[in-house]
């Protein structure tokens, strides 16, 4: 079946700093993928989608390209500030199953200090 | 701008009772869903709902029911509670169930079995 992988957190960074967070998938075929970020105390918000090969999803200085080749849908941001400080998940959903039923990955805490 | 609204926010039962957790969308999304979070394993599918009158499980279905009489409406209820369901209840809807469609999250319920 589908399912997600991403790197383990916490990742502590310090303001200004570069972010990745990889995430690796295994789906049949071509699902879409998703990033979701959960602030504290707070329900999840979408980030950014791709929904086919080599697009590239982008949202609020962070960005992430569908790589068919490798399975891959790492997130990155260039420069990132103390409000960035939250819980990332990396997810998919379809094609062989419901595409309104997402795979999650178990998510990378992203902590970022003044 | 509601949009998906759970309730109540924190609940503590005893082993044995039952309980239901609300769930409410106000944007006539067609399609909602329940996970739950545990640390380290991301969000899992519990149940989900393409429509009025219609459910299916998802991931981790037992030890929960479902029902939808409304599209608004879908609430999840735990029959009759165990320790292991200790965890952070999410709702989701989206318009459709479709590859281009977020999910929206509601703010969750942290419940805690003894």
């Amino acid at each position: 079946g589908n399912s997600v992988t991403q790197m383990e957190g916490p990742v502590t960074l310090s303001e200004e700093a570069f972010l990745t967070i990889n995430c690796t998938y295994t789906a049949t075929g071509y699902p879409s993928l998703f990033w979701y970020v959960q602030y504290p105390g707070e329900g999840l918000q979408l980030l950014l989608k791709a929904t086919k090969a080599d697009d590239k999803g982008s949202n609020k200085g962070f960005e992430a390209t569908y790589r068919k080749e490798t399975t891959s849908f790492h997130l990155e941001k260039g420069s990132v500030q103390v409000s960035d400080s939250a819980v990332y998940f990396c997810a998919l959903s379809g094609p062989t199953d419901s595409w309104g039923k997402l795979q999650f990955g178990a998510g990378t805490q992203v902590v970022v200090t003044p | 701008n509601a949009g998906v609204t759970q309730t109540p926010k924190f609940q503590v039962l005893k082993t044995g009772q039952s309980m239901t957790l609300q769930c409410a969308q106000d944007m006539n999304h067609e399609y909602m869903s329940w996970y739950r979070q545990d640390p380290g394993m991301g969000l899992r599918l519990i149940h989900y709902s393409v429509g009025a009158g219609i459910t299916d499980q998802g991931e981790v279905p037992n030890g929960y029911n479902v029902s939808r009489s409304t599209t608004e409406d879908f609430p999840l209820r735990l029959l009759s509670a165990a320790p292991s369901q200790t965890s952070v209840y999410f709702c989701a809807s989206s318009k459709s169930g479709g590859p281009n469609q977020p999910q929206h999250f509601g703010d969750g319920t942290r419940l805690s079995i003894l």
